[in-house]
């Protein structure tokens, strides 16, 4: 059971929007920044976004975050068959004094 | 270009040790945090340890305490990860991880992260 919660799953079609949502808690979200990480397996995670909202160099501007009180979401517009990964949300959790990840969101375009 | 290589997996029986290695360059070292997170099979991502830059301050998450001991060697650019009294819970791969900062404290920033190596825990 991971400390943030992500749906298991999200889809669209090529062209379209998807959101992907990252709850968790006072204690995390609600007192830190969050990243996002785009893993295909077999392959290393990359860092997608960080601090909420900002782009590292060489990400599209497709990838957008946003956070919300306890909650965090990543937006991905024109979907392209390359998107399809796992998508995973990281913050810092004041009361484990550690890092900790969502559960992962396997995004399929269709 | 940052790069990180690990190395150091393999099959092991339940209750033995080994150790992972982590090699990078492309960047200045020791002026970051490190970190090991695994994946294990059919799950997301989880954070095993991290280091500061110095080596002075390491973390661990709870289920490995006691048991994995995280260090570096700046000196030559790598980062280990010794595991000891394995189970078939570990069993997973293993990334490491460049921080964004130099210390362990609200880092949760990890770029880039190498391929990963595979650990097996089977008798």
């Amino acid at each position: 059971q991971s400390v943030l919660t992500q749906p298991p799953s999200a889809s669209g079609a090529p062209g379209q929007r998807v959101t992907i949502s990252c709850s968790g808690s006072r204690s995390n979200i609600g007192s830190n920044t969050v990243d996002w990480y785009q893993h295909l397996p077999g392959t290393a995670p990359k860092l997608l976004v960080y601090s909420n909202n900002q782009r590292p160099s060489g990400v599209p501007d497709r990838f957008s975050g946003s956070k919300s009180g306890t909650s965090a979401s990543l937006a991905i517009s024109g979907l392209q068959s390359d998107d399809e990964a796992d998508y995973y949300c990281a913050t810092w959790d004041d009361s484990l004094n550690a890092p900790v990840f969502g559960g992962g969101t396997k995004l399929t375009v269709l | 270009e940052a790069l990180l290589v690990e190395s150091g997996g393999g099959l092991v029986q339940p209750g033995r040790s080994l150790r992972l290695s982590c090699a990078g360059s492309g960047f200045r070292f020791d002026d970051h945090a490190m970190h090991w997170v695994r994946q294990v099979p059919g799950k997301g991502l989880e954070w095993v340890s991290g280091i500061s830059w110095n080596g002075r301050s390491t973390a661990y998450v709870e289920s490995v305490k006691g048991r994995f001991t995280i260090s570096r060697d700046n000196a030559k650019n790598s980062l280990f990860l010794q595991m000891g009294s394995l189970t078939p819970e570990d069993t997973g791969v293993y990334f490491c991880a460049k921080d964004f900062s130099p210390s362990l404290y609200r880092s949760n920033r990890f770029d880039p992260w190498g391929q990963g190596t595979l650990v097996t825990v089977s008798s």
